[in-house]
């Protein structure tokens, strides 16, 4: 079974602009974690922003902020005010378990900003 | 600094040739180490994970082997390389709650 499911190949946003980017997770697990990681050309996996199980409030960072519905199981991300260096692929990511944990990774959204 | 340094950045190598990919990290001692392989235009797959030294457990199987011989070194390997093992390989580490990743090295196997 599919532990995270990102539904969206594609995203198109106008510079300046807000864009959802979306994320649905599978766990019976209490205790885990989100990520969202973002990937330009060069390769690299830049952390984004976190969420974790327990945690009260939606996590924000800078223009990135997670929209965190735990009875859904979405961890949807919002990138406020959209950039032309936005332009990447973004992967939804969760890490389950206590003793030892493993990140596991969506397929991925590729999103383009246009001017 | 958790800085993982992964070389080389770029390989081609032909069917049937032998693989040899480092990682290293720098930080805190024994951390817990990943392998993982990206093909063109999908997600991260993960391969192998390491909690120690000479402690490596296989995700998927494959052709592909990994070894842990330093605390702070992780090594990925293949005998005999197929068509199939090109992609985007991935070294990370996992610190407090979150994970740093290298900067991959990109093979092709011709």
């Amino acid at each position: 079974a599919q532990k995270i499911t990102q539904t969206q190949p594609g995203m198109f946003v106008q510079e300046k602009e807000a864009v959802t980017l979306d994320c649905t997770y599978d766990t019976s697990d209490p205790s885990y974690g989100l990520f969202w990681y973002k990937q330009p050309s060069s390769g690299e996996m830049i952390f984004l922003i976190y969420q974790g199980s327990y945690d009260q409030q939606n996590a924000t960072e800078g223009r990135y902020s997670l929209n965190f519905q735990k009875a859904r199981k979405s961890a949807n991300l919002v990138i406020s005010a959209s950039q032309l260096g936005d332009s990447a692929m973004y992967f939804c990511a969760m890490r389950e378990g206590r003793s030892f944990q493993k990140l596991v990774f969506g397929t991925g959204t590729r999103l383009l900003v246009s001017p | 600094s958790q800085t993982i340094h992964q070389w080389p950045a770029t390989l081609v190598q032909p069917v049937g040739s032998p693989l040899s990919l480092e990682c290293t990290v720098e930080g805190t001692s024994n951390p817990n180490l990943y392998w993982y392989r990206q093909a063109a235009g999908r997600g991260l797959q993960l391969l192998f994970y390491s909690v120690g030294i000479g402690q490596i457990s296989s995700e998927v199987p494959q052709n592909l082997s990994a070894s842990r011989p330093q605390d702070r070194q992780f090594i990925l390997s293949s005998k005999k390389l197929l068509l199939s093992d090109s992609g985007f390989y991935l070294c990370a580490r996992q610190w407090n709650y979150g994970y740093t990743f290298g900067s991959g090295t990109r093979l092709t196997v011709v």
